[in-house]
């Protein structure tokens, strides 16, 4: 237990569909990040939020839209996604200047 | 960014130290070396990190070089749950938070 929640575990979804990945965390940490790692390829940063504001976008599609409505919480909504974004997409945080990030157990997605 | 370069894989027996290199020839005097590993289908874990002096935690111990252009993770007493990825990063500061660009990694086998 890393004290970083991810829901759901799993997510199917079609091309179409409208989903949300949610992440929390209960370590106070004011930084939290999205990362996708796509199979047998490096993990990516995607996103970084710091204090509530986004700090860096690494050219990631409008598709994915983060939202930080606080520090302990960190969504990623998808919409319109292409099968190349199957991937399990981590959240992690982390207190300001240290680099010691806490990460979750991922969401593993499938786009159809 | 300073890159880092590690092995694609390496084995070690169990019971025997598994001593991982990796190349940071480019780092800059103010970046540290942050080590993570990944075992399969989880997030990544923190292990340990450093500036310039050797150090030493409860998991493992961080060799830095006198130029700092290379380090070596050592896991004294390997075990078979030590099997994973494990990531050499170089720490870039941003805004409040951390820039953790991960590489391929260096996939250790323990073997019983």
């Amino acid at each position: 237990e890393t004290g970083v929640t991810q829901t759901p575990r799993h997510l199917v979804m079609g091309m179409t569909n409208k989903k949300s990945l949610k992440c929390e965390q209960h370590l106070g940490h004011n930084a939290m990040y999205w990362y996708k790692q796509s199979a047998k390829k490096p993990l990516e940063l995607m996103f970084v939020y710091s204090l509530e504001e986004r700090v860096e976008n690494n050219s990631v599609p409008s598709r994915f839209s983060p939202e930080c409505p606080n520090s302990s919480h960190l969504f990623l909504h998808l919409h319109t996604l292409q099968p190349e974004d199957s991937a399990l997409y981590l959240c992690a945080s982390s207190q300001g200047a240290s680099g010691k990030l806490f990460f979750g157990s991922g969401t593993q997605l499938s786009v159809l | 960014d300073a890159k880092t370069t590690q092995p694609t894989s390496m084995d070690c027996a169990e019971g025997r130290a598994a001593n991982l290199p990796c190349n940071h020839s480019t780092i800059s005097g103010n970046e540290y070396v942050y080590w993570y590993r990944q075992i399969h289908s989880q997030g990544p874990q923190y292990i340990i990190h450093g500036l310039k002096n050797n150090e030493t935690n409860e998991m493992a111990s961080l060799i830095i070089t006198e130029d700092r252009k290379s380090s070596t993770l050592i896991l004294p007493h390997a075990t078979l749950r030590d099997t994973a990825v494990y990531y050499c990063i170089v720490r870039v500061a941003i805004q409040g938070a951390q820039k953790l660009v991960f590489g391929q990694g260096t996939r250790l086998t323990i073997n019983p």
